[in-house]
């Protein structure tokens, strides 16, 4: 069965102290794996998609890294309004060209202090 | 291009009643995924239509069931509700692997 871990469960940083989210996975076979932002009561927010290992994708303050058993959210001088639920998930082969569900972690809540 | 959408955005339910929840995808995607947002659980995989057929389910009883119609938009029906169904239910578009996700809907069973 697909797992996800991610850690830690909180972060609390100062406006522009740098730092990184990790997320551990197993699954039988990427096909990709994903980090969504959630704000409070609302829908994730699609963020990158990473597809093998030593992909690298940035978006502003947002790097996101991939080895054969983890992935990193790397958050760059970060402000206030980067607060929110930062999500991963791993997407297994659902045979031929089929794209299956996504297997969650838990998700780390972040909270930038001005 | 307009987003996912979802409807209602709150549903108050009692036990035992049933509900439904509509999703329309993006326009050009034909998958829809079901996941359910529990507080303290994380998202969990309850159905993905594909073509208006459904692919694959999670580990949810029967009751949670559903259908996505010819025009991809899709309906999650929710029979004989229980207390621990409350949770906000997310229903994803995608045409290839990533997904967008609308933005939920409350259901609230008492």
């Amino acid at each position: 069965e697909d797992q996800v871990t991610q850690s830690p469960e909180a972060l609390r940083l100062q406006e522009g102290e740098s730092s990184s989210l990790n997320c551990s996975y197993t699954v039988s076979g990427l096909r990709g794996l994903f980090w969504y932002r959630q704000d409070p009561g609302k829908g994730p927010e699609f963020l990158f998609t990473l597809y093998s290992a030593g992909e690298e994708k940035e978006k502003e303050r947002l790097k996101a890294t991939l080895t054969k058993k983890e992935s990193f959210l790397h958050i760059t001088a970060p402000k206030p309004e980067d607060s929110a639920t930062y999500l991963c998930a791993v997407q297994a082969y659902a045979g031929g060209t089929s794209y299956g569900k996504l297997t969650f972690g838990q998700g780390t809540i972040l909270t930038v202090h001005p | 291009e307009a987003g996912v959408t979802q409807s209602p955005t709150h549903l108050i339910k009692t036990r035992g009643q049933q509900a439904t929840l509509r999703c329309s995808p993006i326009s050009g995607h034909t998958s829809v995924y079901w996941y359910q947002q529990a507080l303290g659980l994380g998202l969990q995989f309850l159905l993905w239509y594909d073509e208006g057929e459904e692919r694959n389910r999670g580990n949810f009883p029967p009751r949670f069931s559903g259908r996505q119609f010819p025009n991809y938009s899709s309906e999650l029906n929710v029979n004989a509700l229980e207390l621990e169904d409350s949770a906000l239910y997310l229903c994803a578009g995608a045409r290839v692997g990533e997904q967008y996700f609308g933005p939920g809907t409350r259901l609230t069973v008492t």
